[in-house]
């Protein structure tokens, strides 16, 4: 298994762009989410999906969007760019089932907005 | 106020030295979890716990349900256990997890 992946891992945007940050898992899991990681905080939830079709916003849903057409892919949209969107951005993926909780993060992607 | 506080927020010690990170919580929470950043950047999870301690090879994971707190230890730190460690909480009634800012140790030679 590949786990969670994630493309790209560095990207550079100008204020107004957009952008899409790809995330990929193959374990079949239902839940998945998008964290963005800024110095001095701890990781805060941006969007999450619970299955195909399915998706709701976090605590920082602001700027940002997210679809879940197949259980493997879970794509995080910038809409259009500003600097307080640069930020390291995980994408996580979790299986709960018999009393396990297992997440599994993808590499990251550092993102610098200009 | 972070619901979550990790202490302390930076740690240096010497190869062989052993390592405890802390961790306290406002609320009851259902599990708490130890997670590890790699420098590289990649998380991974350490442990899950609700109650009592769990160890794997040299570390291991305490909490105290009543206190509020959980402990990481290292034993026999080695310069490879340099990393970032963040302690997560799952609340009652949900299963997101909150974050802790991280604990950033450097184990020397």
């Amino acid at each position: 298994n590949a786990g969670v992946t994630q493309t790209p891992k560095f990207q550079v945007l100008k204020t107004g762009q957009s952008m899409t940050l790809q995330c990929a898992q193959d374990m079949n899991h239902e839940y998945m989410s998008w964290y963005r990681q800024d110095p001095g905080m701890g990781l805060r939830l941006i969007h999450y999906s619970v299955g195909a079709g399915i998706t709701d916003q976090g605590e920082v849903p602001n700027g940002y969007n997210v679809s879940r057409s197949t259980t493997e892919d879970f794509p995080l949209r910038l809409l259009s760019a500003a600097p307080s969107q640069t930020s390291v951005y995980f994408c996580a993926s979790r299986v709960i089932a018999g009393g396990i909780y297992e997440q599994y993060f993808g590499p990251g992607t550092r993102l610098t907005v200009t | 106020k972070n619901e979550v506080e990790q202490s302390p927020q930076n740690l240096t010690a010497q190869e062989g030295e052993f390592i405890t990170i802390n961790c306290s919580y406002s609320v009851g929470i259902s599990a708490l979890h130890w997670l590890q950043q790699h420098p590289g950047g990649g998380i991974v999870s350490l442990f899950m716990l609700s109650s009592g301690k769990k160890k794997h090879g040299r570390l291991i994971a305490t909490i105290n349900i009543q206190e509020k707190h959980s402990s990481l230890h290292i034993t026999a730190s080695h310069p490879r256990d340099s990393a970032v460690y963040i302690c997560a909480v799952r609340f009652y009634n949900t299963d997101k997890l909150i974050f802790g800012t991280g604990t950033r140790l450097q184990v020397f030679p």
